[in-house]
């Protein structure tokens, strides 16, 4: 069973793309979380929300409670955004995070 | 600020031979994981602590153990390793529980052959 799921996969953009990754999730959550892990392995935390939209820099991560989905969009993409960009829960029910298996982004100059 | 701290980067092990993964965090974080991450599926909870003195058990916890020895430190411990222990595991803390943001380190790629 998957609690989180991802799309796409796998995506190729042309630099300057706006690119949007999608995330829907079947569980009661409080958060949700986008994450960044880079080819190097580190991850990183990009926005936790519980409502609404964030934003930061070029980067902006929406969330719809009703539908279960959240969307990251990424502005004027530039090649050093390729990445891993994984969604993660924080479940309401359970103690513990759920993740989804990741979007990899590859950004062509 | 280092953040979270995780020692070693790499290892190769034998069948059978016991290694600890350190982690260490410098936030006063209340909370902290063990994870694995492996090819094709989400990061997988080994053991959390959800305060100093307490752990408990997560999804694959099997082959392992951890111990929370301060509110700094959380190590796990491979007792005698097995091929499918294979995989990148990764450190993370939280200030308070799920409804805070991950801080993760850098993770450590374990080869058990």
């Amino acid at each position: 069973k998957n609690e989180v799921e991802q799309s796409p996969q796998n995506l190729t953009a042309q630099e300057g793309e706006f690119i949007t990754i999608n995330c829907s999730y079947s569980v009661g959550i409080s958060a949700l979380h986008w994450l960044q892990q880079h080819p190097g392995g580190g991850i990183v935390s990009l926005f936790m929300l519980s409502s609404g939209k964030k934003k930061h820099g070029r980067l902006i991560a929406t969330i719809n409670i009703q539908e279960k989905h959240s969307s990251l969009h990424i502005t004027a993409s530039h090649p050093r955004d390729s990445a891993v960009y994984i969604c993660a829960v924080s479940s309401n029910t359970g103690n513990q995070f759920y993740f989804g298996t990741g979007t990899s982004l590859t950004v062509i100059p | 600020n280092a953040g979270v701290t995780q020692t070693p980067k790499f290892q190769v092990l034998k069948t059978g031979q016991s290694m600890t993964l350190q982690c260490a965090q410098d936030m006063n974080h209340n909370s902290m994981y063990w994870y694995r991450q492996d090819p094709g599926m989400g990061l997988r909870l080994i053991y959390y602590s959800a305060s100093e003195g307490t752990t408990d058990k997560g999804e694959v916890p099997n082959g392992y153990n951890v111990s929370r020895l301060n509110k700094r430190e959380f190590s796990l411990r491979l007792e005698s390793a097995a091929p499918s222990q294979t995989s990148v595991y990764f450190c993370a803390s939280t200030d308070q529980g799920l409804n805070s943001p991950l801080h993760f380190g850098n993770g450590t790629r374990l080869t058990v052959t």
